[in-house]
């Protein structure tokens, strides 16, 4: 089974760009979770889906949005980039919340210059 | 909401030691506890994960701990050996928070044969 996968894997923007970015969880998990892990640190949350519906939502500014389509799979956008944004940005998906664990994709390398 | 303190921030071992990595949570909501592996340039990888209606847990040469009293939580490596060298990560979540795992800021950890 594939496991959770996400593109694309490395990303180079321009201060006040916009980026979508995507991932597609474990097949049969129907929630999906959003981290920024900045260089040294540990992840922080920015959002977790579940069933196409917004569950949870960290402390980042409205710049940040995301989605879940019907598939479950879901996109990342961040509009206006700071360079503050460069991070990697981890998906993590789960068949549906702590119950049942969370298992993390390889991420995201975004890079703002 | 839930903070999350990890120590030490780097360890280093000789190669058949032990290593212990100690965290705590601050809200007492939360109830399950996870360990994250992340090797340099990879995602992180759940090693082991506890619940609160339970004391201890063991996988091999892993155990962790939990202690809901005093709200902290530790991961013991026993045995160690090179490929333990990696970021070791602890997380806090509550029932009601959904997907939003709280992460500490992490553990370098260095096992020198």
């Amino acid at each position: 089974d594939a496991g959770v996968t996400q593109s694309p894997t490395h990303l180079i923007k321009t201060r006040g760009q916009h980026v979508t970015l995507r991932c597609s969880p474990i097949s049969g998990h129907k929630s999906v979770s959003w981290y920024q892990q900045v260089l040294g640190q540990g992840p922080q949350f920015i959002f977790q889906y579940y069933e196409k519906e917004e569950r949870g939502r960290g402390n980042f500014p409205d710049r940040f949005s995301a989605r879940q389509f019907p598939n479950y799979s879901s996109e990342l956008n961040v509009n206006a980039l700071l360079l503050g944004d460069s991070a990697l940005y981890l998906c993590a998906s789960s068949l549906g919340g702590q119950r049942y664990g969370y298992t993390f994709g390889s991420g995201t390398r975004l890079t703002v210059v | 909401g839930e903070n999350v303190e990890q120590h030490p921030s780097t360890l280093s071992v000789q190669e058949g030691d032990s290593a212990v990595i100690k965290c705590t949570y601050s809200d007492s909501a939360s109830n399950y506890f996870p360990w994250y592996k992340q090797e340099l340039g990879k995602r992180p990888q759940l090693i082991i994960d506890i619940r609160s209606n339970v004391g201890e847990k063991k996988d091999q040469r892993i155990a962790v701990t939990l202690n809901k009293t005093a709200k902290h939580f530790s991961l013991h490596i026993t045995e160690t050996q090179p490929e333990d060298s990696a970021v070791y990560f602890c997380a806090a979540s509550s029932t009601d928070s959904w997907g939003k795992l709280q992460f500490g800021a992490g553990t370098q950890v260095v096992v020198t044969p």
